[in-house]
């Protein structure tokens, strides 16, 4: 099955500063890749996604990069706010295939300092 | 407004007792999903269900069963409580198979003395 590994496991930016996370996953077939923030007491929400068959995403101050080749993928958050302390999960899943689940990293507790 | 809801919001259990959590959402969403969430290990599927009468296992349901007698509801019954099951669960849902975003519910803390 797939296996998706998720770094750093905490991030401390300064406010203004940008903020990446990273992960790797394992299987080729993969085709979908999202990314969920976790505010505390809350579910994971859906903050940006991206397809194989593309190589980069933007959404105002989120973007999210794929290497296909690498079987990597990146968040990239510019110009940081308090409001963006979380955790973040990156995923995978093969869209079309039997299983429709989420195969999730461990999380990224990303702090913002004042 | 349409929304996914699960309760109870906490649960603390004793080991051995059958334990309910309920999900229901109210988009008329085909796809449901149950997660549990445990630090170091992120969030791990433990069953899904495509529709009414239909259901999967996912990568941790040992210990855990699912029913779909209608759209809008998939609970998720832990048959004989476990230590090892106290987690925060999630229940999760999307509009068609293959569809891009997962909705999920706000969570059950369940402590298993």
């Amino acid at each position: 099955g797939e296996n998706v590994e998720q770094h750093p496991s905490t991030l401390s930016v300064q406010e203004g500063d940008s903020a990446v996370i990273k992960c790797t996953y394992s299987d080729s077939a993969s085709n979908y890749f999202p990314w969920y923030k976790q505010e505390l007491g809350k579910g994971p929400q859906l903050i940006i996604d991206i397809r194989s068959n593309v190589g980069e995403k933007k959404d105002q101050r989120i973007a999210v990069t794929l290497n296909k080749t690498a079987k990597h993928f990146s968040l990239h958050i510019t110009e940081t706010q308090p409001e963006d302390s979380a955790v973040y999960f990156c995923a995978a899943r093969l869209l079309g295939g039997g299983a429709d689940g989420l195969t999730f990293g461990k999380g990224t507790h990303l702090i913002i300092q004042p | 407004d349409a929304e996914i809801t699960q309760s109870p919001r906490h649960k603390i259990t004793e080991t051995g007792r059958q334990v309910t959590l309920a999900c229901h959402q109210t988009w008329n969403h085909n796809n449901m999903f149950w997660y549990r969430q445990d630090l170091g290990h992120g969030l791990r599927l433990i069953h899904y269900s495509y529709g009414v009468q239909d259901t999967n296992k996912g990568e941790v349901s040992d210990g855990y069963s699912v029913s779909r007698s209608n759209t809008e509801d998939l609970p998720l019954t832990l048959e004989s409580a476990a230590s090892s099951q106290t987690s925060v669960y999630f229940c999760a849902s999307s509009a068609v198979a293959g569809a891009n975003e997962q909705f999920f519910g706000p969570g059950t803390r369940l402590t298993v003395l």
